[in-house]
């Protein structure tokens, strides 16, 4: 049981390139979360899902695009990196019933944008 | 707009001492708390959680207070012990939105 994995762990972007972080998760959870975490602030949601095929914006969603096209995995995209995207990402997952509110996170994916 | 946030960015406690790490919120309607701990270069992992019913929640060596009144929740940590040292975060939500605001973190230090 892996519980919440990230891929890449580590990138370094230029101005303009493309990437895919991809988060998958064991646990057959329901929801799952993006966040970003900068220093000096909490971690803010960019973008959610709470279920195969569905997605939905978090509080910093601009310059981001999520796709979940399979329960186990939740992709978030760059199109074209701009050095504000530089910072920690985290991926989430939770189950769905009302007692189920801890969050499992993943280890995390740094990525630098030159 | 919504905000969590906790009172000190840092705290230093003697290994063996009680740590008490403050957390404050805006939204009154906020029903869940979770605690969260994340040692350097890690996720962030469930510590505790308590529902807005309660005021009190023990776990081991831990202990949540919500004061819903002053819309404020603290973390106790008995006994502190090296391993303790790490970056702990609250977080604030409400039922039906599946999503959580997190305060800043307070960075706790445990002295030798």
């Amino acid at each position: 049981n892996a519980g919440v994995t990230q891929t890449p762990k580590f990138r370094v972007l230029k101005t303009g390139q493309s990437m895919t972080l991809l988060c998958a998760q064991d646990m057959n959870h329901e929801y799952m979360y993006w966040y970003r975490q900068d220093p000096g602030m909490g971690l803010r949601l960019i973008h959610y899902s709470v279920g195969e095929g569905t997605t939905a914006k978090g509080e910093v969603p601009d310059g981001y695009n999520v796709s979940r096209l399979k329960k186990q995995n939740f992709l978030l995209g760059l199109e074209s990196a701009a050095p504000s995207q530089t910072s920690v990402y985290f991926c989430a997952s939770r189950g769905q019933t009302i007692n189920q509110n801890e969050q499992f996170f993943g280890p995390g994916t740094r990525l630098t944008v030159l | 707009g919504e905000s969590v946030g906790l009172h000190l960015p840092t705290l230093s406690v003697q290994e063996g001492d009680n740590s008490i790490i403050n957390c404050a919120y805006s939204n009154s309607a906020s029903d869940y708390f979770i605690w969260y701990k994340q040692e350097s270069g890690k996720g962030p992992q469930f510590i505790i959680d308590i529902r807005s019913n309660m005021d009190k929640r023990q776990g081991q060596r831990v202990t949540v207070l919500l004061n819903k009144t002053v819309k404020h929740l603290s973390l106790q940590i008995a006994a502190t012990q090296p391993g303790d040292s790490a970056v702990y975060f609250c977080a604030a939500g409400y039922s039906g939105t599946y999503k959580y605001i997190f305060g800043t973190g307070t960075r706790l230090k445990v002295l030798a």
